[in-house]
């Protein structure tokens, strides 16, 4: 049972463009969602995170927008980069069930246009 | 400050055969994680550490083991291998797991079953 579903696989933008990666989740006891960078050859990297009790959280070009009743959070990057091109994870977990793991998308291939 | 270090960081056994696999967390970590991760299923949690102590496991089976040793050290392994271990295979460190901190992951070994 996939209890984290992200979309698309897979998204080209242009450079300048707005990048936007959905994730729904099904397990209502999830109250932590990073999400996760990861470039060719290296492991992902912790990009950006919320918590349910807001419903957006933006670092510089990234935001995350999170809507609780629908079960579902996003990310948008602004003003794109070909540096940004990369595979982004969307994850899941539970803050004070920290042995639990990350449960994680399957991941959305970025490619960035010049 | 060094990183999570993973080793070897290319494997190629055969079926049947057993892997061993290292992870050194950064210096003051106390929790190692290991994920699998393939192209068709993504980052699937394997197994959780904290001093020296398996906390929580994933879905796998148990061909999969670890440990942890005292200096946070830990080990991953993998016996009887068959073709579908084939995967990248990551550990993550952070200070004293909880489900809300920052996960630094290595960047994985890779391990090709023939």
């Amino acid at each position: 049972q996939q209890q984290v579903k992200q979309s698309p696989q897979s998204l080209i933008v242009q450079k300048g463009g707005i990048s936007i990666i959905n994730c729904a989740y099904e397990n209502t006891a999830f109250d932590y969602f990073p999400w996760y960078q990861q470039f060719p050859g290296k492991g992902p990297a912790l990009l950006i995170a919320i918590r349910p009790d807001v419903s957006e959280k933006k670092e510089g070009r990234f935001t995350i927008s999170f809507n609780k009743s629908a079960k579902q959070f996003s990310l948008h990057i602004m003003d794109s980069q070909p540096g940004d091109s990369a595979t982004y994870f969307c994850a899941a977990s539970r803050r004070w069930g920290g042995a639990d793991g990350l449960t994680f998308g399957k991941g959305t291939h970025l490619i960035i246009q010049p | 400050k060094a990183g999570v270090t993973q080793t070897p960081r290319y494997l190629i056994k055969t079926r049947g055969q057993q892997v061993t696999l290292s992870c050194s967390p950064i210096s003051g970590h106390r929790s190692v994680s290991w994920y699998q991760q393939t192209p068709g299923q993504g980052l699937q949690f394997l197994f959780e550490y904290f001093s020296e102590t398996q906390r929580n496991k994933g879905n796998f089976p148990g061909r999969f083991s670890g440990r942890q040793f005292s200096n946070s050290r830990s080990e991953m392994n993998v016996s009887t291998l068959e073709l579908g271990d084939s995967a990248l295979y990551l550990c993550a460190s952070s200070l004293a797991y909880r489900g809300d901190e920052k996960l630094f992951f290595g960047s994985g070994t890779q391990l090709s079953v023939l």
